[in-house]
């Protein structure tokens, strides 16, 4: 079945450092979103890209869709304790209403 | 309600039993997703409701997982003869259907974490 690689599967960063991970695929997406999950919860949407080459900005969060339609990128900027979690890349099958995840990037961050 | 709503939140339960696990949507969505998350993985399509019945089953692992939906709103995922590897989070989602509205509503619960011991 289709498979989202995410990278890096890790980070640690001092608070205020910007932040980039990434996402790639073997398969085309339609659309690509960006999710992050707290312990214990639910993921929470981000960012959702609804066309190649994409830009879409929310807050400090910067989300791109590949020109390629297989991989997207999130940057974050001058990271806060709040960022701390896991981020979760997510594809979207033209046609199908289901989801396929990455495997997540777990953030943390040293005050 | 104002979000997903799962219950219960933690489940343990010995190997070879049943269990069923409840999910509530939000109000007026008509769309209705479970997932399966596993220890340090990204959620795993099981199956998905549009109303009443089953669209797409074929993230189901095998014939002891079954969900139903016999109102269109309430779901309840039920797993048979439950073994260990069936350990992790069930997720679930609702959506409304239709255009790109659907994606940024697309609300997750908090899950149920079920452990077979």
């Amino acid at each position: 079945g289709q498979q989202l690689n995410q990278s890096p599967q890790s980070m640690f960063i001092q608070e205020g450092e910007d932040v980039s991970m990434n996402c790639t695929s073997s398969s085309i997406f339609n659309t690509w979103l960006w999710y992050k999950q707290d312990p214990g919860e639910g993921p929470v949407l981000l960012i959702a890209l609804y066309k190649a080459g994409e830009l879409t900005s929310n807050g400090r969060l910067t989300a791109q869709f590949g020109i390629t339609r297989k991989d997207s990128f999130l940057n974050i900027s001058a990271s806060i304790p709040s960022d701390v979690g896991i981020y979760f890349c997510a594809g979207v099958i033209q046609g199908a209403q289901k989801l396929v995840f990455g495997q997540g990037t777990r953030l943390t961050i040293n005050p | 309600g104002a979000g997903v709503s799962q219950t219960p939140s933690n489940k343990v339960t010995e190997k070879g039993k049943y269990v069923e696990l409840r999910c509530d949507p939000i109000s007026g969505h008509t769309a209705l997703y479970w997932y399966r998350q596993s220890l340090g993985q990204g959620p795993e399509f099981l199956i998905y409701f549009q109303g009443t019945g089953a669209a797409d089953d074929s993230g189901l692992p095998n014939d002891r997982f079954f969900a139903v939906r016999p109102e269109g709103s309430v779901s309840t995922l039920k797993i048979q003869r439950t073994e260990r590897g069936d350990s992790a989070v069930y997720l679930c989602a609702s959506s409304l259907v239709g255009g790109d509205a659907w994606l940024s509503g697309y609300t997750f619960g908090s899950g149920t974490r079920l452990t077979v011991v």
